[in-house]
């Protein structure tokens, strides 16, 4: 089984700040990699899909990248409204696989 | 707009099945475009892939739950459900289902109903 691997666990930086999350396979996945985000109490959406392609509606301070086993989302200007649990998936079979998440906090 | 909705009983007993059923609406379940999932998320903890039904009725099973979980679904009702034998408190969580497209290739889950709590306790 592919493991995904999430770091930090959590972080807290201040708004306008950049911020870089990291997510690891423990195989090759190709690009078949997603992020959600999930804010406290809600649903989880999905942020970007093919390790790189915005969801509609999503703001253009997301970003994602990477292939293989490595991949990164950053926020390149940090808000208020962006504090929530960050998950990544991989996908690139009928079986899936999220990792464990980092949580994002204001400083 | 597609809806997912699940339900079912928010409180098992140890060592009975759980058992959910996901109504959509606004879509339909039949289209070949699309699997449905379930997912879960205990309290306080990340998410956790339960596995995944085609309207054939094909499944796919986190390994981990396989020899506990069955998937079912129901054209007639729009409707595909859950069950999770042999619950113990380990199995509190809430439960997402989902719709997970497929675009002649793989795509995430795009659409998720608004989870229901399952609490396992005696």
């Amino acid at each position: 089984d592919i493991q995904m691997t999430q770091s930090p666990s959590s972080l807290s930086a201040s708004v306008g700040d950049r911020v870089t999350l990291t997510c690891r396979a423990s195989q090759g996945i190709s690009n078949y990699l997603a992020w959600y985000q999930q804010k406290p109490g809600k649903v989880p959406k999905l942020l970007i899909y093919a390790a790189s392609t915005l969801q509609s509606g999503v703001p253009s301070r997301f970003s994602g990248s990477g292939s293989g086993t490595d991949f990164t989302l950053t926020i390149t200007s940090l808000q208020p409204e962006d504090v929530a649990s960050y998950y990544c998936q991989k996908y690139n079979s009928a079986l899936l696989t999220f990792g464990g998440g980092t949580k994002v906090d204001i400083k | 707009q597609l809806q997912l909705q699940e339900s079912g009983p928010g409180l098992v007993k140890p060592s009975e099945t759980l058992s959910l059923t996901c109504t959509v609406s606004g879509g339909s379940i039949s289209s070949s475009r699309y699997y449905w999932g379930w997912i879960r998320q205990p309290p306080g903890k990340g998410l956790e892939w339960i596995g995944s039904i085609y309207y054939s009725g094909t499944t796919y099973y986190n390994p981990s739950l396989k020899s506990r979980v069955t998937m079912s679904v129901d054209t007639s009702k729009n409707q595909f459900s859950l069950k999770l034998t042999s619950v113990t408190a380990a199995d509190t969580a809430v439960y997402y289902c989902a719709r997970r497209p497929d675009y002649s290739g793989w795509y995430p889950f795009d659409y998720w109903g608004q989870g229901t709590l399952v609490t396992v306790s005696s």
